[in-house]
């Protein structure tokens, strides 16, 4: 069955620390992929998205995010969390026949100071 | 440009009655998406408009409809509302092949 998966439900993360989050993806082909953000009593914002080509795919607010065909994944990271970085953080796929995203379940980041 | 609004931001309803949310896209984007958020079930997808046409619609009951007018505005309905619908609605807004960009939702409370 197609899916995405976000192993880590919850990280802390020292302020200045570099941060990784996890997405695995389960799909016949590659999908388009996508990370969005989002704090408290917000909508969504895009962080970045990957399409083809390069692999490593560069986002606003200095996040980044590696694709591995072998490993089926997409992984965000950012080397220097600020205190604002604390949000959920959400992996997002759309196969490239469709319209509709499907997320993963999100992972909330904690910045402690 | 200004991004994806919604209105109202935040919506109290009884079970029984309905409810209309509205969505205006980003000027030019004519893909229009509904999405529905709950602490239990995630992130889910309701439906998706282009063109004023349905061109897809996530598992959810009759009761959850949509429509999206020639200026790409769009709106959605529930009728017969439940507890269950208590959750945040988001929309958003797409280019054709491009990413999806995101309104602050609203959040319905039934009661």
């Amino acid at each position: 069955a197609q899916s995405v998966t976000q192993p880590d439900i919850h990280i802390t993360v020292s302020e200045g620390a570099s941060l990784e989050l996890r997405c695995n993806y389960s799909y016949g082909a590659t999908p388009y992929l996508f990370w969005y953000v989002q704090s408290p009593g917000q909508g969504l914002q895009l962080l970045l998205k990957y399409f083809s080509g390069d692999t490593l795919v560069q986002g606003i607010k200095g996040f980044e995010a590696e694709f591995k065909r072998s490993q089926s994944s997409f992984n965000l990271r950012k080397p220097s969390v600020h205190w604002s970085d604390a949000a959920e953080y959400f992996c997002a796929v759309v196969p490239s026949n469709d319209y509709k995203l499907s997320f993963g379940a999100g992972t909330t980041v904690t910045v402690r100071a | 440009k200004a991004g994806v609004t919604q209105t109202p931001r935040y919506l109290i309803k009884t079970r029984g009655q309905q409810v209309t949310l509205s969505c205006s896209p980003i000027s030019g984007h004519r893909s229009v998406s509904w999405y529905q958020q709950t602490p239990g079930q995630g992130l889910q997808f309701l439906f998706e408009y282009f063109s004023e046409t349905q061109r897809n619609k996530g598992n959810f009951p009759g009761r959850f409809s949509g429509r999206q007018f020639s200026n790409s505005r769009s709106e959605m309905n529930v009728s017969t509302l439940e507890l269950g619908d208590s959750a945040l609605y988001l929309c958003a807004s797409s280019l054709a092949g491009g990413g999806q960009y995101f309104g602050p939702g609203t959040r319905l409370t039934v009661t």
